[in-house]
This record gives C-alpha cells, structure tokens and sequence, in this order.
C-alpha cells in the first residue's frame, strides 16, 4: 500500500528556515517524481516544486524558486523541502504527491499534509 | 509567471448542467487536467488530457479544451458533486506546473 508522510511542519517566524521531510513506502520510490503542493488555508492548490526519480531534474514556481530547495534520498525513500527567508504567504498546508505513471502529468497518491506556519 | 483563471463559483441546481471554464494562454498546446476536492479531503482526477475520463468517475464529469480555455462539464449534477474544482496544467516548457484559482461548485 503507497503511503507518503509529510513532517517537519510548525510554527516559524519570518525570515527563518524550516525543512519539510516525505518519507514514502508501498513502491520502488526511485522510480517516481515526487512533488510539493501546498494549500493556504481556506483558499486553492498551488504548486511549489518537483524532483523528478533521479534527483537531478527540479522545478520550482515563481513564488519560491531561490528560497526553497527540493532534494530526495533514494536509500531513505524521502523528499526534503528546505525552506528559507520564509514569508507570511508561505503559511500552508503542505503536501507531498507522487507522480502517476500510468496517466502522465498527473498525481495518484496525496500525503496527509504538514502545516507550516509563518508568524512572528 | 503563467496562470489559470477559473470562476471563484459556480452554482446549479440537481440535475442541471455545471459547467466550469479555465483559460491560459498555453491551453492551446497544453492538457488541461481537472482535480476535485471536497472538504477535508486529498484532491481527486476527474479530467485528465483535456477530455479523458479517469475509471471511477461518473460519466457526467467530460472535459473539452478549444483555444485558450478549457471547459469542465457535470452533466445533471447531484448534490454529491459538491466541492472545489481545479483546472492545472503546465507551462509552455512542459516543466512548471500551475492549479487554476479554483472553483466552489454548490449544488442546492
């Protein structure tokens, strides 16, 4: 059975940095791109960042490219997302997500999410 | 930075037709993609390459893309169909991917 737990969410200030953790289990995860999608609360899905299956391939929107980077370990099975010069509009809840192989440009397995939030 | 505009909400009645537009500018060479979210839930596929239907999904969900939008249609929508619809897509490269704003579909 896929699984994708998110940790490493929390209450941070401003201008800090925090390090979200995916820890995946129930497939061979070096097979998969993995993604970050996060979602303010009470408003939309908003994409943030890709790692495609090797590790060398990563996209990142607008909003956090130079500010967040994504990285994975193969031999953990997990996905880091290391977030630095937080902003207020960076509070989310953030969710790991698996790409489809099976029907490309699509996801098929959501994490359960991690609240970050940036507050002084 | 490239984007998709959707209605904030769209509202029908049981059994009529719901139908929720996307617009972007690459739709003319890119999928349009539509995810359904209800509360407290992991998004779910119901579109996929700009018409295709996912198995599972009821079929009432079709998609169409001409030019610049994208159209999600919900033909006799039920009460169960109430949630939060997103178009996405992907950026002229193929690389960055983008969720439209979303839409509040109500069915009352």
């Amino acid at each position: 059975q896929v699984h994708l737990v998110e940790s490493g969410g929390g209450v941070v200030q401003p201008g800090r940095s925090l390090r979200l953790s995916c820890v995946a289990s129930g497939f061979t995860f070096r097979s998969f791109g993995i993604h970050w999608v996060r979602q303010a609360p009470g408003k939309g899905l908003e994409w943030v960042a890709v790692i495609w299956y090797d590790g060398i391939n990563k996209y990142y929107a607008d909003s956090v490219k130079g500010r967040f980077t994504i990285s994975r370990d193969n031999s953990k099975n997990t996905v880091y997302l290391q977030m630095s010069s937080l902003r207020a509009e960076d509070t989310a809840v953030y969710y790991c997500v698996r790409d489809n192989l099976e029907v490309a440009g699509t996801y098929d397995y959501w994490g359960q999410g991690t609240l970050v939030t940036v507050s002084s | 930075s490239y984007e998709l505009t959707q209605p904030p909400s769209v509202s029908v009645s049981p059994g009529q037709t719901a139908r929720i537009t996307c617009s972007g500018e690459t739709l003319p060479k890119k999928y349009a993609y539509w995810y359904q979210q209800k509360s407290g839930q992991a998004p779910v596929l119901v579109i996929y390459e700009d018409s295709k239907r996912p198995s599972g999904i009821p079929e009432r969900f079709s998609g169409s893309s001409s030019g610049t939008m994208a159209t999600l249609t919900i033909s006799g929508a039920q009460v169960e169909d109430e949630g939060d619809y997103y178009c996405y897509s992907t950026d002229s490269s193929g690389t960055l991917r983008v969720f439209g704003g979303g839409t509040k579909l109500t069915v009352l």
